[in-house]
C-alpha cells in the first residue's frame, strides 16, 4: 500500500492564525481526502482534494476556512484558517487508488491541533 | 446513500475471552466494507476489508468479519482478546467498488477495553 507522510504531527496555535498541514504520498494516487476527528468523535470528511482543480467540500465546510491544494498526484495541503478553539481536532489525510493501493485506503498519522 | 451504525460505543471484555464488535450498514448497492483500528495517539490501521470476494474476511491480529447481506451486517470478531487489542475500532463503508472506492463513511467508533 501507499505510504503517507503527514506533517506536522502536532501543533499548538494561537487563535486567529492559520495552520497548514502537508501530506506526501510515496506513489501516485487517484484520490486524496481530508478528515477531521474531533475529541471523542468519529472521522468527518472535510473535502476531496482534486488534482489540478478546486477541492470538493462536504456540507458544513467551506473553502475560505479550509483551503486545500493538490498540485500533483502525490501531494496535498490543508490549511485551517482563522483558528478558534473549536478547531482543536485531529486532522487526517487519506489516499486511495493508484498502482500501490491494492484498491485500499491509506491514512496519514494525523495532525493534532490545539488552538489556545 | 451510505451509512454505518456501530451498535456499541463501548465494549469491555476480559483477556482471553471472545470479542464481538457490531456494525450494520446501509447502502444503495453492494458496498465495500472495512474495519480500522486506532490506538491512542496513533494513526488508523486497516484490520480487514470486504470487497465482494469471500463473505468471511480474515484480517490482521486474529480478527475476522463476516459480511451478511441479508442482515446488512459486518460484525468484527476475535476468538480471544489480548491486552494489546484495547483501542478504538471503526466500521467503514465506501461508496464505490474495485479500483474506484470513492469516499468513506465512518461509524462513530467502538472503544474496546480489555481487562486483565
Amino acid at each position: 500500500s501507499a505510504v503517507i507522510s503527514q506533517k506536522p504531527s502536532r501543533d499548538i496555535c494561537q487563535r486567529g492564525t492559520s495552520l497548514t498541514i502537508q501530506c506526501q504520498v510515496d506513489s501516485q494516487v487517484t484520490m486524496m481526502f481530508w478528515y477531521r476527528q474531533q475529541p471523542g468523535q468519529s472521522l468527518t470528511l472535510i473535502a476531496t482534494a482534486n488534482q489540478g482543480s478546486e477541492a470538493t467540500y462536504e456540507s458544513g465546510f467551506v473553502i475560505d476556512k479550509f483551503p486545500i491544494s493538490r498540485p500533483n498526484l502525490t501531494f496535498s495541503t490543508l490549511t485551517v484558517s482563522n483558528l478558534s478553539p473549536e478547531d482543536s481536532s485531529i486532522y487526517l489525510c487519506s489516499a486511495q487508488g493508484g498502482l500501490n493501493s491494492n484498491y485500499g485506503y491509506t491514512f496519514g498519522s494525523g495532525t493534532r491541533l490545539t488552538v489556545v | 446513500a451510505q451509512s454505518v451504525t456501530q451498535l456499541d460505543s463501548h465494549v469491555s471484555v476480559s483477556e482471553g475471552t471472545p470479542v464481538l464488535l457490531r456494525c450494520n450498514y446501509s447502502s444503495s448497492y453492494s458496498p465495500s466494507l472495512f474495519w480500522y483500528v486506532q490506538h491512542p495517539n496513533k494513526g488508523l490501521q486497516l484490520l480487514l476489508k470486504y470487497t465482494s470476494a469471500a463473505t468471511l474476511v480474515k484480517g490482521i491480529n486474529g480478527f475476522e468479519a463476516e459480511f451478511k447481506k441479508s442482515e446488512t451486517s459486518f460484525h468484527l470478531t476475535k476468538p480471544s482478546a489480548h491486552m494489546s487489542d484495547a483501542a478504538e475500532y471503526f466500521c467503514v463503508v465506501s461508496e464505490g467498488r474495485g479500483s474506484t472506492l470513492g469516499r468513506l463513511y465512518f461509524g462513530r467508533g467502538t472503544q474496546l477495553t480489555v481487562w486483565p
